[in-house]
């Protein structure tokens, strides 16, 4: 398996645009998560989908973010309109909740608003 | 709410020399304690967990060790090498919600040769 795949690795974007992003999890894992990480605040965890259903999205700082799970291989994460401040590498990860239940982190999209 | 506490911020030390890094977790339901390692530009990776059920784990150079009544565990390396140098993570997570995993705030360990 290829692991955790997150499109894109950079994205460069201006104030007020909508921010896609995008996550292929690990085959047969049933969690989801989403992370952002920055130097001031760590790695948060912004919200988590257990069998493509929302679990907790208290994490989420704002309604301008939101994110989705159509489908067990496939997730985004939405920012619109975006600010500076949503800066940061965001991380997803996947993990089975049974087992070792170790999560396994995609490479990360490091998002740069200006 | 969930919360880990990880200590220290920033950590030095020779070559050689252990390194110990401590957490403490608020949520009593926490029953799997993973540990991950960060490198430069790279997403975290796991290096060893332990569950509630057990007080210590070892793998070569690197041990765990969990005090649940005081909701502490501790990551211990010992014989470091510069290759240890990175961004190290711990994190608590109960079966309770779906699995949810809260980190640390994460310790930059620096191994000097």
């Amino acid at each position: 398996d290829a692991g955790v795949i997150q499109s894109p690795r950079h994205e460069v974007t201006e104030m007020g645009q909508e921010v896609t992003l995008r996550c292929k999890p690990i085959s047969g894992h049933n969690s989801l998560f989403w992370y952002r990480q920055t130097m001031m605040r760590g790695l948060e965890l912004l919200i988590y989908f257990n069998n493509n259903v929302p679990i907790d999205d208290s994490g989420m700082p704002e309604d301008r973010f939101s994110a989705k799970m159509p489908n067990a291989s496939f997730s985004t994460l939405k920012i619109q309109p975006s600010e500076p401040r949503d800066s940061a590498v965001y991380f997803c990860a996947s993990s089975l909740p049974e087992g070792s239940r170790e999560a396994f982190f995609g490479q990360g999209t490091r998002l740069t608003v200006v | 709410g969930e919360n880990v506490e990880q200590h220290p911020s920033t950590l030095s030390v020779q070559e050689g020399d252990s390194a110990v890094i401590k957490c403490t977790y608020s949520d009593s339901a926490s029953n799997y304690f993973p540990w991950y390692k960060q490198e430069l530009g790279k997403g975290p990776q796991l290096i060893i967990d332990i569950r509630s059920n057990v007080g210590e784990k070892k793998d070569q150079r690197i041990a765990v060790t969990l005090n649940k009544t005081a909701k502490h565990f501790s990551l211990h390396i010992t014989e470091t090498q510069p290759e240890d140098s990175a961004v190290y993570f711990c994190a608590a997570s109960s079966n309770t919600g779906g699995f949810k995993t809260i980190f640390g705030a994460g310790t930059r360990l620096f191994v000097k040769a």
